[in-house]
């Protein structure tokens, strides 16, 4: 089925060590986005992308960076994990203002980190 | 700027009886709104949207909405609840932007047998 994929579904690291989460949409979707989801937090965004080869912060980037080489794939990197970046990640993509549900965002199944 | 309230952290009801799950918000612009159900271990599902035309709106799995602008709610409601309907509800605006999305803090619905 059409939709936004997210790999891996779970990682356990070590403080310090780093990786990289991986969003893939088939929808030529312009906008992507990765938010976290902490209990009774809700979602925070922590980056966007309004295109390909465009990043921008949203409202909780430190610690983490992003990158969209190609339209269909959005990259969250985490440099030196530290265990408040325990969290469940999402990704999610929506079209641009003026196509057909322009609104409404399509979210991946997430991405369960712990940091030890 | 936005900003978006989900007045109950926790809402417990039998099956069967009606649903309410309320939302308040804000917004500097005539906003967009929108309630995502998420089940246990699952991504966000779009459940219905509000997006500046019939002030009803309805959604699936039978759920509704009622936009409000001199309260200045979105509250959700269902007539009659089912199992299936425990999971997580975000409210969520959309102002201007990008990045316009802000999600509320999430309603645990809980369905009791």
């Amino acid at each position: 089925n059409a939709g936004v994929t997210q790999t891996p579904k779970f990682r356990v690291l070590k403080t310090g060590q780093s990786m990289t989460l991986l969003c893939a949409q088939d929808m030529n979707h312009e906008y992507m986005y990765w938010y976290r989801q902490d209990p009774g937090m809700g979602l925070r965004l922590i980056h966007y992308s309004v295109g390909e080869g465009t990043t921008a912060k949203g409202e909780v980037p430190d610690g983490y960076n992003v990158s969209r080489l190609k339209k269909q794939n959005f990259l969250l990197g985490l440099e030196s994990a530290a265990p408040s970046q325990t969290s469940v990640y999402f990704c999610a993509s929506r079209a641009t203002a003026y196509r057909s549900g322009a609104n409404v965002l399509t979210f991946g199944a997430g991405s369960r980190l712990t940091v030890l | 700027a936005q900003s978006v309230t989900q007045l109950d952290s926790h809402v417990s009801v039998s099956e069967g009886t009606p649903v309410l799950l309320r939302c308040n918000y804000s917004s500097s612009y005539s906003p967009s709104l929108f309630w995502y159900v998420q089940h246990p271990n699952k991504g966000l599902q779009l459940l219905l949207k509000y997006t500046s035309a019939a002030t009803l709106v309805k959604g699936i799995n039978g759920f509704e909405a009622e936009f409000k602008k001199s309260e200045t709610s979105f509250h959700l409601t269902k007539p009659s609840a089912h199992m299936s309907d425990a999971a997580e509800y975000f409210c969520v605006v959309r102002g201007g932007g990008a990045d316009g999305l802000t999600f509320g803090k999430g309603t645990h619905l809980i369905i009791q047998p």
